[in-house]
């Protein structure tokens, strides 16, 4: 069954750096979102992405994240300069575009901490 | 703008008893619903979802939940609960096909031996 992968599964930074998470979506699908969830609270949304553009931001998603689709198969979010409070679970998801699934299909997340 | 309420952040039955989780939905357009199961460490599973077809939902695992329009309601049950069922359930809406999907708080099911 296809599924959605991220790499790495858990990433230390130093705060103040760039980090870079890669999610690869499952092939046939065209809408990509980024997911947040800090330790111990609810799963919030970040930023959806369709046709090489974003479709939708939350209030979390500052200047100081960016997404790109570099190379039609990988699906990526960078945080310019980390913050502490950056620390958290960031999961990638992709659906279908019209789909009759309904679903969003979700990666196994990148744990984020930040020191 | 949409949103859910999950009713308790800890629910505790015993091995074998009857699972009930609770979930309040609030949107102003006919919602898609669902509930996904998160286990330690572990991604986020899609456990059942609601598109305004059948309001009795039955999912993987035993679980099936009701859409209740008159009382904003979708809560997820289990006839009989299994220790492997012992996870972190989150209820969640969206207002449209494709679109972002906003999520409650969560509810930490423990099931007793």
């Amino acid at each position: 069954e296809p599924e959605v992968t991220q790499t790495p599964s858990h990433q230390v930074t130093q705060m103040g750096q760039e980090v870079i998470l890669r999610c690869v979506p499952i092939s046939n699908h065209l809408y990509f979102y980024w997911y947040r969830q800090i330790l111990g609270q609810k799963v919030e949304f970040l930023v959806s992405f369709y046709n090489n553009e974003i479709s939708e931001k939350s209030e979390i998603f500052d200047d100081q994240f960016s997404v790109e689709r570099p190379d039609g198969s990988n699906f990526t979010l960078k945080i310019r300069s980390t913050k502490l409070e950056d620390s958290a679970m960031y999961f990638c998801a992709s659906s279908e575009r019209g789909g009759m699934s309904y679903e969003q299909y979700f990666g196994p997340g990148t744990r984020l901490t930040v020191t | 703008a949409q949103s859910v309420t999950q009713l308790g952040s800890h629910v505790s039955v015993s091995e074998g008893a009857l699972v009930l989780l609770r979930c309040n939905y609030s949107s102003s357009v006919p919602p898609y619903l669902f509930w996904y199961v998160q286990y330690p460490n572990q991604g986020l599973q899609l456990l059942l979802k609601y598109t305004s077809a059948a309001t009795l939902v039955k999912g993987i695992n035993g679980f099936e939940a009701e859409f209740k329009k008159s009382e904003t309601s979708f809560h997820l049950t289990k006839p009989s609960a299994h220790m492997s069922d012992a996870a972190e359930y989150f209820c969640a809406v969206s207002v449209n096909r494709d679109d972002k999907i906003i999520f409650g708080k969560g509810t930490r099911l423990h099931i007793l031996p």
